[in-house]
């Protein structure tokens, strides 16, 4: 089964610090695509990131970074200068090419951003 | 371009009626992907259309039911509708399927089941 593990609920961070969302799954595939997603309270998912698991160098996108580990299989999202917008829940999702070709996605973590 | 539309953006159903929602992809998506967010299940894949044919199904009753117009618009209906139904409805959009393109979604359907 492939499963995807979002291992922290909540979270909460001052405006400006850095922050890092853990994101960790299961699969014997080879060949998968990884995102993260942004559902802000408007509940609009918003695309954040993406990444290709055949790619070494890790995606970056303005104030999101990820920080992929395809031995471990981790994949967490890094938001550096965190703003007051940036508060959202984060979904971790695969896209498995083999077998069902469906988006998985994670719990969710719920980033709060103080200021 | 225009984003994912989805119509309508609330509803308000009492248990044994049937719904019907829609969603507009983004233009040149040819494939549509719905899914149901409950605080309970999470996000959960219902299906995917491309070509006017379901692609992929998740594991939803036979009550679920989807359709993709020519235009590449789609449809999914509800019928029988039970409490437990009641959830946000995503709709997705993707240029091509089973490459692992970006889906961009729709604002949702939130559906309230009486």
């Amino acid at each position: 089964a492939q499963t995807v593990t979002q291992s922290q609920p909540e979270m909460s961070v001052q405006e400006a610090e850095t922050v890092t969302l853990s994101c960790t799954y299961d699969t014997s595939e080879s060949n998968y695509y990884l995102f993260w997603y942004k559902q802000p309270p408007s509940r609009q998912m918003i695309l954040v990131i993406r990444q290709e698991a055949y790619k070494q160098q890790n995606a970056t996108e303005n104030r999101f970074s990820v920080n992929f580990q395809k031995a471990a299989k981790s994949f967490s999202l890094k938001i550096s200068d965190s703003q007051l917008g940036d508060t959202a829940m984060y979904f971790c999702a695969f896209f498995f090419i083999q077998g069902a070709q469906k988006l998985v996605f994670g719990q969710g973590t719920r980033l709060t951003i103080n200021p | 371009k225009a984003g994912v539309t989805q119509t309508p953006r609330y509803l308000i159903k009492t248990r044994g009626q049937q719904v019907t929602l829609s969603c507009s992809p983004i233009s040149g998506h040819r494939s549509v992907s719905w899914y149901q967010q409950t605080p309970g299940q999470g996000l959960q894949f219902l299906f995917e259309y491309f070509s006017e044919t379901q692609r992929n199904k998740g594991n939803f009753p036979g009550r679920f039911s989807g359709r993709q117009f020519s235009n590449s618009r789609s449809e999914m209906n509800v019928s029988t509708l039970e409490l437990g139904d009641s959830a946000l409805y995503l709709c997705a959009s993707t240029k091509e399927p089973g490459q692992g393109n970006e889906q961009y979604f729709g604002p949702g359907t939130r559906l309230t089941v009486t």
